[in-house]
């Protein structure tokens, strides 16, 4: 069946560092994908996504591009705030149906 | 405008209880999702909505999980006889439902439930 592999974490970065958080997938068809966060204390609000191969999603100065080759959705920042803690998670959906969501990967980052 | 959401935030109950939680959408919208949060299995589908039918409820763990929907809005989980293993935060989640398309979903802040 469908699943989401993302990397483990916490990953632990300091103000103004470089954020790759690494997220594969399988899934037959052509998914969607999303990263979803949720903040402390908050409910999951998405982040961003992409409907097919090759789109960039992007928010926030968050970026992910749908890699259909590496069947992967990698989430990057070029430099993250202590505002950005919070747990990451990938999630692929197929036919605008159901959510399949990683494990989640939290993210701290120290001023 | 009005978010999802859920009632209660937090329910206490013993084992063996049964238990009801309740989600009420965003209005006008058609798909309506619960999902399960759990410290060792991450955040799982438990059953979909599109209006009063349930086209998937393949993520319910058991017959003791059961949800309806009724008038296309507000949507009741209830787990008869709660067992430990059914701690978690329950989420609630609905979207516009718009057939084949990648649909946002929008998550309510969740329905804690410790079954001591």
């Amino acid at each position: 069946g469908d699943s989401v592999t993302q990397m483990e974490g916490p990953v632990t970065l300091s103000e103004e560092a470089f954020l790759t958080i690494n997220c594969t997938y399988t899934a037959t068809g052509y998914p969607s994908l999303f990263w979803y966060v949720q903040y402390p204390g908050e409910g999951l609000q998405l982040l961003l996504k992409a409907t097919k191969a090759d789109d960039k999603g992007s928010n926030k100065g968050f970026e992910a591009t749908y890699r259909k080759e590496t069947t992967s959705f990698h989430l990057e920042k070029g430099s993250v705030q202590v505002s950005d803690s919070a747990v990451y998670f990938c999630a692929l959906s197929r036919y605008g149906n159901k959510l399949v969501f990683g494990a989640g990967t939290i993210l701290r980052v120290k001023s | 405008g009005a978010g999802v959401s859920q009632s209660p935030s937090n329910k206490v109950t013993e084992k063996g209880k049964d238990v009801e939680l309740r989600c009420d959408p965003i209005s006008g919208h058609t798909a309506l999702y619960w999902y399960r949060q759990s410290l060792g299995q991450g955040l799982e589908f438990l059953i979909y909505f599109q209006g009063n039918s349930a086209p998937d409820k393949s993520g319910l763990p058991s017959d003791r999980f059961s949800a309806e929907r009724t008038g296309g809005s507000v949507s009741t989980l209830t787990i008869q006889r709660t067992q430990q293993e059914d701690s978690a935060v329950y989420l609630c989640a609905s979207s516009t439902g718009t057939s084949g398309s990648p649909d946002t979903q929008y998550f309510g802040p969740g329905t804690r439930l410790t079954v001591l």
